[in-house]
């Protein structure tokens, strides 16, 4: 069975520096998809970037890139110049093929940007 | 271009009665996902729907849960007798195509189930 490890509970950067929350995975199957989704205090659920296992680059979306390491099974977020709206709780995640195409999601990192 | 609708955002029932949570797929989704979020933790699988279809419901609870998402209208998650433990966020979720592994998920606003 699939499993998403994120194992920062919570992170504090300051304004306009860069930080890296964590997530590891572990699946067999060598077809997946990795998920990184944003949830501000409002609750809603906002897709942020999302990388294939087959990809060769790491993806990148503005101020969001994935640093995608196979090897180690790890995807971990890389925000550039944080900004105060950046404060969420932000949730990696993973799909694979199949009937099943349901999203595993880990337990999340609470970020909170210091002014 | 409209997201996912869902509606309502919040509902509040007493033990025993029914809750219906509804969910309009974005414009051209074919595929409907549900996820349920207990406090403080993240988002565990429900179901998936294709039109008129279940298609994976090994995460619903076998008891008092049902899915339906019909032809026409949206798809519709349904919990009969309604205990405390159900009080949960529910989010819906649509894609575009079900192309293995690569299709990304995007999520309506939740509905705050609370019961009394």
């Amino acid at each position: 069975a699939q499993k998403i490890t994120q194992t920062q509970p919570g992170m504090f950067v300051q304004e306009k520096e860069a930080v890296t929350l964590d997530c590891t995975y572990d699946t067999s199957d060598p077809s997946y998809g990795l998920f990184w989704y944003k949830q501000p205090s409002s609750g809603e659920m906002i897709f942020l970037i999302y990388q294939g296992s087959y990809d060769q680059q790491n993806a990148t979306e503005g101020r969001y890139s994935l640093n995608f390491q196979k090897a180690r099974k790890s995807a971990n977020l890389v925000i550039s110049a944080s900004q105060l709206g950046d404060s969420a709780m932000y949730f990696c995640a993973m799909s694979l093929p199949g009937s099943a195409r349901q999203l595993t999601f880990g337990s999340g990192t609470q970020l909170t940007v210091l002014p | 271009n409209a997201g996912v609708m869902q509606n309502p955002r919040h509902l509040v029932r007493r033990r025993g009665q029914e809750a219906r949570l509804r969910c309009s797929p974005m414009k051209g989704h074919s595929h409907v996902y549900w996820y349920r979020q207990l406090p403080e933790e993240g988002l565990k699988f429900m179901v998936y729907l294709q039109k008129e279809n279940i298609i994976d419901e090994s995460g619903m609870p076998k008891e008092r849960f049902s899915a339906e998402f019909p032809k026409e209208g949206p798809s519709i998650l349904r919990i009969q007798q309604v205990v405390r433990g159900d009080s949960a966020a529910y989010f819906c979720a649509s894609s575009l195509t079900a192309r293995q592994g690569t299709d990304t998920q995007y999520f309506g606003p939740g509905t705050r189930l609370t019961v009394l």
